[in-house]
């Protein structure tokens, strides 16, 4: 079974602050995502990763940056964090081209 | 662009047959993918449809028309557990082969 990891399930930050959110998969997957999720938005792609080192911008990349310095672990980070990144992030890995599996997800609300 | 439709909400009633339609249209179509998702818990893959036709998998089957840009999702039998948000998402060859989410469908099971 693919196992994707979220290094908290709540998270509760204030205005500023600088937030780290992680994600470790244990399948070698080359492909690993950041979406959040809003109501009425659907999930939308933060950043993605294709390859160690290697990062791409998503949809909504503002006010977010990512770091991936090994194949298992891709990381979202929140420069400053805002009201407006309250939300819902899920991870999610896929091998090649095929289905994404998701991680459990991490519900952040910023005060 | 990618612009994905599939309705709000639907209801339906234990051991029926409910039908969830998605249309897209996008330039690149590379694959129509459907996961299922409860309430407060990450998405799980439910199906996969890259050719015209129909793929069964147990109770669930999808159906997919290129020409039409239209899928659905077929769930018989339907049981309280079924209750869930069902996520239709397309990938796009244009958009890094990335995947493209619907705003999902919330359905309900009632006795």
């Amino acid at each position: 079974d693919v196992k994707v990891t979220q290094s908290s399930r709540y998270l509760v930050k204030r205005t500023g602050e600088k937030v780290f959110l992680e994600c470790v998969q244990d399948m070698d997957h080359e492909n690993m995502f950041w979406y959040r999720q809003d109501p009425g938005l659907g999930l939308r792609l933060i950043y993605f990763s294709y390859d160690v080192k290697m990062k791409e911008k998503g949809d909504i990349p503002e006010g977010y940056s990512v770091s991936r310095e090994k194949k298992e672990r891709f990381s979202l980070i929140l420069e400053s964090a805002s009201t407006n990144q309250t939300s819902m992030y899920l991870c999610a890995t896929s091998p090649g081209q095929k289905t994404q599996y998701f991680g459990p997800g991490t519900r952040l609300l910023v005060l | 662009g990618q612009n994905i439709d599939q309705p709000t909400e639907m209801t339906a009633t234990e051991g029926a047959i409910v039908q969830i339609n998605c249309t897209y249209q996008t330039s690149g179509f590379n694959g129509l993918f459907w996961y299922q998702q409860h309430a407060g818990e990450a998405p799980t893959f439910l199906s996969y449809n890259v050719l015209d036709g129909l793929e069964e998998k147990g109770r669930f089957s999808s159906f997919l028309s290129r020409s039409k840009g239209y899928s659905y999702l077929l769930l018989k039998e339907l049981q309280m557990k079924d209750s869930a948000s069902y996520l239709c998402a397309v990938r796009d060859q244009t958009g890094a082969n990335n995947l493209f989410f619907g705003t999902g469908t919330r359905l309900t099971v009632i006795p």
